[in-house]
């Protein structure tokens, strides 16, 4: 039981490239969420789905888009990368059990140059 | 709205006690949590409470509720180095599928 698996760990881009974020859990979750984390800014949401077959927005969704691919996968993808996205992005998977919280994947830490 | 606040650093001498502290405006959240980020890692969940409740209890944490003021706080007897991390405050509203965090609080332990 893995949990929550990002891919890749660390990326670096140049200024409009593109690049997808991976992210897949096996706890049979059915809500899955993308977060960035800035300095002293915690955790924003940028997209979530609440089962497969459904996205949407958080609070910072401009410039990004997501797929859910399957009940297990859920990617992030920038389709043109500014330097405004460099960042440290999580992917997360809510249990809706007693606790009813969300698990968390190691990072992503992107550097757009 | 819903906003969590944070103070952003607290520092402790190891064996000290440290308090954490943090409020929240969502009077309807249901669930309170707190969660550890270590240094390079995702977050991990380290404690949470339901609204109907004032304290939490569980080894050397101390989670306390006062829902009239909208304060949580976190307390961590006898801490230690590996308790150095990043700790953050978060609310899941009634309604909606969301946690809402706050910016976190570096907490740094002096050996």
């Amino acid at each position: 039981n893995a949990g929550v698996t990002q891919t890749p760990k660390f990326q670096v881009l140049k200024t409009g490239q593109s690049m997808t974020l991976q992210c897949a859990q096996d706890m049979n979750h059915n809500s899955m969420y993308w977060y960035r984390q800035d300095p002293g800014m915690g955790l924003r949401l940028i997209y979530y789905s609440a089962s497969e077959g459904t996205t949407d927005k958080g609070e910072v969704p401009n410039g990004y888009n997501v797929s859910r691919l399957n009940k297990r996968e859920f990617s992030l993808r920038l389709e043109s990368a500014a330097p405004s996205q460099t960042s440290v992005y999580f992917c997360a998977s809510r249990d809706r059990g007693p606790v009813d919280t969300q698990y968390f994947g190691p990072g992503t830490r992107l550097t757009v140059l | 709205g819903e906003d969590v606040e944070q103070s952003l650093f607290l520092s402790v001498r190891e064996g000290d006690s440290s308090v954490i502290n943090c409020t929240y405006t969502d009077s309807s959240s249901t669930y309170l949590y707190w969660y550890k980020q270590e240094p390079g890692a995702g977050l991990q969940l380290l404690t949470y409470i339901f609204s109907n409740m004032d304290m939490k209890q569980d080894q050397r944490l101390t989670v306390l509720l006062n829902k009239k003021d909208k304060h949580l706080s976190l307390r961590i007897a006898d801490t230690q180095t590996g308790d150095s991390a990043i700790y953050f405050c978060a609310e899941r509203p009634q309604w909606g599928n969301k946690l809402v965090f706050g910016a976190g609080t570096i907490l740094r332990v002096k050996s």
